[in-house]
């Protein structure tokens, strides 16, 4: 059975970094991308790029650039989603989601994260 | 505001048939057949119901299915349940940025 499971809450300071982890179960780590995706209170779901667990490759959009870095670590079948400078609108539930097998790896997520909310306050 | 255009609720009664419509451009759904659609119940974590236009992930019922004509995708369910009263988005790969864009959600209620 797949599951994927984010680690807990944070609560940070305007200009600081959160890193939250996405942990792999019941399927092989490295066959799908993760994609990472938030939803600030009130908007609607935003991506935020994806990464291949096999090659460790990575794509972006243009208004996380510099600021996102997404990473695994094949050891435990976990991703990573780093965000730095973070500011108040970057206040949101971030989740992370499989790609589904046979699919175009852009869309199509078959099972996600349960949500790890990120609250950024002064 | 979503980059692609769904109705923000639809209804329908037990056993009845209902389409929720996801219209964009040809930048996205126009012009690529990566279109997806979700279920989520409140409170729940998404579940995928349709990918790449009409496939449908196993274990998924065929009462689900997915369409496209020109810039709008369709999500039709048939032979409506209780247990289809949930939230519906759409995921669709787009040649702008982000590559990746989403629906507003519609909420299906059952009569």
């Amino acid at each position: 059975q797949v599951h994927l499971v984010q680690s807990g809450a944070e609560v940070k300071k305007p200009g600081a970094s959160v890193k939250v982890s996405c942990k792999a179960s019941g399927y092989t780590f490295s066959a799908n991308y993760v994609h990472w995706v938030r939803r600030a209170p009130g908007q609607g779901l935003e991506w935020m790029g994806r990464i291949n667990p096999n090659s460790g490759s990575t794509n972006y959009p243009q208004k996380f650039q510099g600021r996102v870095t997404m990473t695994r670590d094949m050891t435990t079948s976990t991703a990573y989603m780093e965000l730095s400078g973070l500011r108040s609108d970057d206040t949101a539930i971030y989740y992370c989601a499989r790609a589904v097998p046979g699919g175009s790896t852009w869309t199509g997520f078959d099972f996600w994260g349960q949500g790890t909310l990120v609250t950024v306050s002064s | 505001q979503s980059d692609l255009t769904q109705p923000a609720s639809v209804s329908g009664s037990p056993g009845q048939s209902i389409t929720i419509s996801c219209t964009g451009n040809s930048s996205d759904i126009g012009g690529y057949n990566y279109v997806s659609w979700n279920q989520q119940h409140p409170g729940k974590a998404p579940t995928l119901l349709i990918y790449d236009i009409a496939n449908r992930p196993s274990g998924v019922s065929t009462r689900f299915s997915g369409s496209k004509s020109g810039n709008t995708a369709s999500l039709t369910i048939s032979g409506l349940q209780a247990e289809d009263e949930a939230d519906y988005f759409c995921t669709s790969y787009t040649s702008r940025s982000p590559v990746v864009v989403f629906g507003g959600g519609t909420r299906l209620t059952v009569l």
